[in-house]
């Protein structure tokens, strides 16, 4: 079964500057989906970021960006010039990629990222 | 995604009562996902579902909970006999090629 590890349950970053959320996962596939998602208050489930594990490239999205290490089974989120809006609980999903599969997806425990003015 | 509507948001019951979950998906999804946040943790599948079929339902527990998908209307989760474990925030999820897309989501407070 995979499994999604969140090791920081807490973080915070000074507004403007830079975090980086840790993820580690288990898997015995070789092709699959990684996702951030954002649960801010309201907890509404908003996508962050998504990586497919065949592409090499770290996948950015404006401030947003991964840090894909397959082979250590590692992804990490790094937020740039953090904003008072990006204080939210981040979770970290794994999702497999068979067509054969439910493909639900499979989440970390959350990391809470305060940001601070 | 605002596409994913869930009914009601908030649900007040009693233990021993009946709760029913209402996820409307996006317009032309027919894949649906129920998953289940307890307080403090992550959320949890429960149930995949696509029109009029039960795909996958490893994560919903076998007594209480049940799940349809009909050919018209929302997908409905529900619930009997709530107990005060089952308080949790219920999440509806539709996919149309591969992205799932989430609801609101509703809470369900058990008294």
């Amino acid at each position: 079964a995979q499994t999604v590890t969140q090791s920081q349950p807490e973080m915070s970053v000074q507004e403007a500057e830079t975090v980086t959320l840790s993820c580690t996962y288990d898997t015995s596939e070789s092709d699959y989906y990684l996702f951030w998602y954002k649960q801010p208050p309201s907890r509404q489930m908003i996508l962050v970021i998504r990586q497919e594990a065949y592409k090499q490239q770290n996948a950015t999205e404006n401030r947003f960006s991964v840090n894909f290490q397959k082979a250590a089974k590692s992804f990490s989120l790094k937020i740039s010039d953090s904003q008072l809006g990006d204080a939210a609980m981040y979770f970290c999903a794994y999702r497999r990629a068979s067509s054969g599969s439910a493909r639900q997806l499979t989440f970390g425990s959350g990391t809470q990222l305060t940001v601070l003015p | 995604n605002a596409g994913v509507m869930q009914n009601p948001r908030h649900l007040v019951r009693r233990r021993g009562q009946e709760a029913r979950l209402r996820c409307s998906p996006v317009k032309g999804h027919s894949h649906v996902y129920w998953y289940r946040q307890l307080p403090e943790e992550g959320l949890k599948f429960m149930v995949y579902l696509q029109k009029e079929n039960i795909i996958d339902e490893s994560g919903m527990p076998k007594e209480r909970f049940s799940a349809e998908f009909p050919k018209e209307g929302p997908s409905i989760l529900r619930i009997q006999q709530v107990v005060r474990g089952d308080s949790a925030a219920y999440f509806c999820a539709s996919r149309g090629d591969n992205e799932q897309f989430f609801g609101p989501g509703t809470r369900l407070t058990v008294l």
